[in-house]
C-alpha cells in the first residue's frame, strides 16, 4: 500500500535530549513537510522540502533540524534548543508544492512527543 | 505567515442538520483546500477548489470561494455522527493551515 509512515507513534524523552522523528513515504512525492500541532490548535509549519538535498524553514524552525538525503525520507530532529517540544508532530508529502499543479497533501498518523 | 483562520472555532449540531464553516486567508492563492482531522490522527484531504472556481461539490460537501473577500466556506449537508472531527483550510505553496473548526455532530 502506498502511504506515508511516521514512527514511533508515541515518544518520551528527558529534557535536554535530542530526539529524531521518522517520516517515510512511498508515494514518489517530491515535496515533504513537518508540522507541529499543540492541543486544540492548528498546524504550524516547521520545515519543508521541495526536492532531495533541499529544505526550507517554516514559521517555527528554531530548535528543529531536518535532512533530505533520500526522496522517501524526511526525518525531523527536535533539539535541546527547542524550549517547549511536547507536541503532536505531523509529517506530510505532496507530488509538488501546493501552488503548482493543484496537488493535495497526504499525512502520516503523527508522533506524539512528550518531554519530561 | 499565510495562515488562514477558520470560523467558528467550535460548532455543535444535531445529526441531520447542515454544518457550515468558514475560512479567511490573507494572500492571493492558486487554490484552497479543505482537510479533516479525527482526534489524534493525521489530516485527510477533502476537496480542492481552484482560484478561478466559485463553487465545488463532492458528495455531501459543498465548497465556495470568494477571492475578492479572501474567504471560503465548507458546507456539510445532512450531517452524521461520523462527521465529528476538526476541519481545516489550507492555502499557499507550503500548505499553510488555519486554526480549524471543531465540529461535533450529536446523534
Amino acid at each position: 500500500d502506498g502511504g506515508i509512515t511516521q514512527s514511533p507513534k508515541y515518544l518520551f524523552r528527558k529534557e535536554g535530549q535530542n530526539v529524531t522523528l521518522s517520516c517515510e513515504q512511498n508515494l514518489n512525492h517530491d515535496a515533504m513537510y513537518w508540522y507541529r500541532q499543540d492541543p486544540g490548535q492548528g498546524l504550524r509549519l516547521i520545515y519543508y522540502s521541495q526536492i532531495v538535498n533541499d529544505f526550507q524553514k517554516g514559521d517555527i524552525a528554531e530548535g528543529y533540524s531536518v535532512s533530505r538525503e533520500k526522496k522517501e525520507s524526511f526525518p525531523l530532529t527536535v533539539t535541546s534548543a527547542q524550549k517547549n517540544p511536547t507536541a503532536f508532530y505531523l509529517c506530510a508529502s505532496s507530488r509538488s508544492l501546493a501552488g503548482w499543479g493543484n496537488t493535495e497533501a497526504f499525512f502520516g498518523q503523527g508522533t506524539r512527543l512528550t518531554v519530561v | 505567515s499565510q495562515q488562514g483562520e477558520e470560523d467558528p472555532q467550535a460548532l455543535s449540531i444535531q445529526e441531520g442538520e447542515n454544518a457550515t464553516m468558514n475560512c479567511s486567508y490573507k494572500t492571493s492563492i492558486n487554490n484552497l483546500q479543505w482537510y479533516r482531522q479525527n482526534s489524534g490522527r493525521g489530516l485527510v484531504h477533502l476537496i480542492l477548489i481552484r482560484s478561478n472556481e466559485r463553487e465545488k461539490h463532492s458528495g455531501r460537501l459543498r465548497v465556495t470561494l470568494d477571492t475578492s473577500k479572501k474567504s471560503s466556506s465548507l458546507l456539510i449537508t445532512a450531517s452524521r455522527a461520523a462527521d465529528t472531527a476538526s476541519y481545516f483550510c489550507a492555502t499557499g505553496n507550503q500548505f499553510y493551515f488555519g486554526t480549524g473548526t471543531s465540529l461535533t455532530v450529536i446523534p
